[in-house]
Order: C-alpha cells, then structure tokens, then sequence
C-alpha cells in the first residue's frame, strides 16, 4: 500500500529563487489537494484537482505560484520569487471523488526561505 | 462558507485521564466531519469520520466523537490518555452537495503529563 508521497521532504532556499514539489497521490485518486500548513495552525486550502483538471484555487494563491497536474497522475506545485512569507509545510493529499471519502496525506514538504 | 472552530489551542492531561477536545463547525448543508491527527513534521492521519447514519463515530486508537447537529458540535473524546497520543489534532467540515474540499481547524495540542 504506497501512500501519499512527497518530495522533496525539506526545501532551503534563498529569497527570489523558484522552487518546486512534487506530490505522487494514491494511484486510484481522482482528486489531488495542496494545501499550506505555517506554524501552530491548520492546513489550508490552496487549490485541488479532479484527474488533470484544476477546480478551484483559494485566493492565497498569489500569482507566483502554480500547480499542475499532466495526465492526472502526479502534481507539481511551483514558487516563482520566493519570499520568506512562503516558508511553511506544504502538504499534498488525495481522495476519491466521491463527497463522503476522506483525503489521505502526505507526509509534506517544509520550505524555508533565507 | 463552512468554516470550523476548535476550542483550546492546548489541552493538557494526565496519562489515564479522559480525553476531550472540542469541535464546532458552521454549514449551510450537511456536513461530513473528519478528525485527523498529526505527530511533529508528518502529514495528517484519518482518526475517524462522520458522513451519515450512526452520530457515534468510533476511530483508531480508542478514539471517538458524536455528531450533534443542534449544537454543530463534532468533539473527540478518548476515556483513558495515554503518552503515545500527545499530538496536534485537526477537525476538519465539508460540504455535501458542494464541492466538498475539505476545511480544517486550527488545531489543539493535546500535551499528556504522566
């Protein structure tokens, strides 16, 4: 039973450079979500696809950043300029498409800008 | 908008106390409600959930929660805390009928003294 997998776990990078995750969800999944974890809060929700499709995109995602999910397998999600308000856990999680199945996460990836 | 609200950002107990962390949600439609666990720089993990049916939800781990819809309450409970379970934990609402992306709290800490 291979999980949601992300990579890379942990990310430094300098302030203005761009950087991007990678997240593999359970092969069955339609449905992929990002969201963005900072310190002592909740996960929130930055944006999620069903298969290749992107649905929906919360306002916190500025225009630096991207997702993309080719032949709804894997998904990328891009930083372009990074800036030290970026740094957070970013998490990955995919369900199946119907409304009363849970998303199943992976482990994240923690990204600190310097 | 669903949102939802968890009281008590720290819970502190001792080993073989009962456990009770609070959970209410705001919804416009019925809810699906998840309580998800979360042990430091890893993703979250599915306790247990509410969609229909049975308003006592039983989990992993001796864990369990009520579905109460007059007070759109959701809260965990486990009768005897043990060391193993100081962790954060999530509530987490979605939407039926809508597009069922899922929305977390803020979290609780929950801290078990021996």
């Amino acid at each position: 039973d291979t999980g949601v997998s992300q990579d890379p776990r942990h990310k430094i990078t300098k302030r203005g450079q761009n950087v991007t995750f990678r997240c593999d969800p359970i092969s069955e999944h339609n449905r992929l979500y990002w969201y963005r974890q900072t310190l002592g809060q909740g996960p929130e929700f930055l944006t999620y696809f069903q298969n290749e499709a992107q649905l929906e995109k919360s306002r916190l995602l500025s225009d630096r950043f991207s997702a993309e999910r080719p032949k709804g397998s894997f998904s990328t999600l891009e930083i372009q300029r990074t800036e030290q308000g970026d740094s957070a856990m970013y998490l990955c999680a995919s369900s199946r498409a119907e409304a009363n199945t849970e998303a199943f996460f992976g482990q994240g990836t923690r990204l600190t800008v310097v | 908008a669903q949102s939802v609200t968890q009281l008590g950002s720290h819970v502190s107990v001792s080993e073989g106390a009962l456990v009770l962390l609070r959970c209410n949600y705001s919804s416009s439609v019925p809810p699906y409600l998840f309580w998800y666990v979360q042990y430091p720089n890893q993703g979250l993990q599915l306790l247990l959930k509410y969609t229909t049916g049975a308003t006592l939800v039983k989990g992993i781990n001796g864990f369990e929660a009520e579905f109460k819809k007059s007070e759109t309450s959701f809260h965990l409970t486990k009768p005897s805390a043990h060391m193993s379970d100081a962790a954060e934990y999530f509530c987490a609402v979605s939407e039926a009928g809508g597009s069922y992306i899922p929305t977390f709290g803020r979290g609780t800490s929950l801290i078990v003294h021996p």
